[in-house]
């Protein structure tokens, strides 16, 4: 079976422009996480949809959404970019039949790298 | 969610017994211990996680002191592809995570 699968791997981008990334879940899960890594750093939670709503935000500026669609792939968009929005984006899905405590499982992420 | 204290780095021979410790001093009644591990490049990875019980899987054992205070990871027989960061989570929910910034751990031959 396919794991997580993000698009694009790798991204530049320029001060003030809008990019979108893009997530598809495993198959038959219905939650998806965002999470951003700093050079560095751990990653930071973004967001998690399930059945697409937004269950959860983390501390991110309005600049930074998400939504998830019927097939339960998902994208996040982050707008009005700046340079220390350069970062590892993580996608994250899990099954939705476990409890509350379910492991996530993660993808490769993408680079964005914004100059 | 409550915060943890792991070592920045530790080495461990190819072969022996890894042993990760991680302290979690507020730690609330119904939060979890979560273990997952990053290999350069690629995306965290899930190891193990449990409330207050030893846990064991094909991967590693979590082993949780009585007062719940700290927990150790342990990897039985590291091997170098076993050299990543380790990140030790606490919290409720496992779909929320918040990572701290780990411990790398580097398997020498």
């Amino acid at each position: 079976d396919a794991g997580v699968t993000q698009s694009p791997t790798h991204l530049i981008k320029t001060r003030g422009q809008q990019v979108t990334l893009r997530c598809s879940p495993i198959s038959g899960h219905k939650s998806v996480s965002w999470y951003q890594q700093v050079l560095g750093q751990g990653p930071q939670f973004i967001f998690q949809y399930y059945e697409k709503e937004e269950r959860g935000r983390g501390n991110f500026p309005d600049r930074f959404s998400a939504r998830q669609f019927p097939n339960y792939s998902s994208e996040l968009n982050v707008n009005a970019l700046l340079l220390g929005d350069s970062a590892l984006y993580l996608c994250a899905s899990s099954n939705p039949f476990q409890a509350t405590n379910e492991k996530l499982f993660f993808g490769s992420g993408t680079q964005l790298s914004v100059l | 969610d409550a915060k943890t204290t792991q070592p920045p780095s530790m080495d461990c021979a190819e072969g022996r017994a890894a042993n990760l410790p991680c302290n979690h001093s507020t730690i609330s009644g119904n939060e979890y211990v979560y273990w997952y591990r990053q290999i350069h490049s690629q995306g965290p990875q899930y190891i193990i996680h449990g409330l207050k019980n030893n846990e064991t899987n094909e991967m590693a054992s979590l082993i949780i002191t009585e007062d719940r205070k700290s927990s150790t990871l342990i990897l039985p027989h590291a091997t170098l592809r076993d050299t990543a960061v380790y990140y030790c989570i606490v919290g409720r929910y496992g779909n929320k995570l918040v990572f701290g910034a780990g411990t790398i751990l580097r398997v020498k031959s």
